[in-house]
């Protein structure tokens, strides 16, 4: 398997700007997480779905975020307008349930930089 | 809220010693200990996880040792590598009932040494 793939990998862009990062998860996989890290506070929780459903947005800092997953295999963050607070290590990350548990498995991140 | 406290935050050790990272919780409701090891520029990677109906589980030179009445777990990497250099997250969550919404630790950078 590709393992989860997300895009951009970097991106630099001005404050006020919209920024949309994308999301593949592993395909089976039934949850979708996306989560941010920054030197400061570490690794976040945004926001998680389930079978496409959003279930738990608690981590979303702000209005001026929002997250959509239209269907299994695709799923989008949106930061409109982007500030440069907002400048961090975007992770797209997915599990499902099997025998062995809920292994959630990391993309490759997405390298936000607002200047 | 800081659920998952974990330490020390960064840590040298001589390649063949033993690295070992703590990590404390306070939510009982926790029963899934994951283990991430994340490289530069890669996404954080499952090294090893524990339930706490066990006190410790191995795989390979990585160890977790789980203390339920203390609330603490902590990760033993035995024999160090100059490769198992990297940050290292506890994280902890509520597995039964659905979903994995992990709570992480603030990290441990290793570093180890020839």
């Amino acid at each position: 398997d590709a393992g989860v793939i997300q895009s951009p990998r970097h991106e630099v862009t001005e404050m006020g700007q919209e920024v949309t990062l994308r999301c593949k998860p592993i395909s089976g996989h039934d949850y979708l997480f996306w989560y941010r890290q920054t030197m400061m506070r570490g690794l976040e929780l945004l926001i998680y779905f389930n079978n496409n459903v959003p279930i738990d947005d608690s981590g979303m800092p702000e209005d001026r975020f929002s997250a959509k997953m239209p269907n299994a295999s695709f799923s989008t963050l949106k930061i409109q307008p982007s500030e440069p607070r907002d400048s961090a290590v975007y992770f797209c990350a997915s599990s499902t349930w099997t025998g062995a548990g809920n292994t959630i498995y990391f993309g490759e991140g997405s390298w936000l930089t607002v200047v | 809220q800081q659920q998952v406290k974990q330490s020390p935050q960064s840590l040298i050790v001589q390649k063949g010693g033993i690295s070992i990272i703590n990590c404390a919780y306070e939510n009982t409701a926790f029963d899934y200990f994951p283990w991430y090891q994340q490289f530069p520029g890669k996404g954080p990677a499952l090294l090893i996880a524990i339930r706490p109906d066990v006190s410790e589980k191995k795989e390979g030179r990585f160890t977790i040792s789980f203390n339920k009445s203390a609330k603490q777990f902590s990760l033993h990497i035995m024999d160090s590598q100059p490769g198992d250099s990297a940050t290292y997250f506890c994280a902890a969550s509520i597995l039964t009932g659905g979903g994995n919404k992990l709570t992480f630790g603030t990290g441990t950078q290793l570093k180890v040494e020839l």
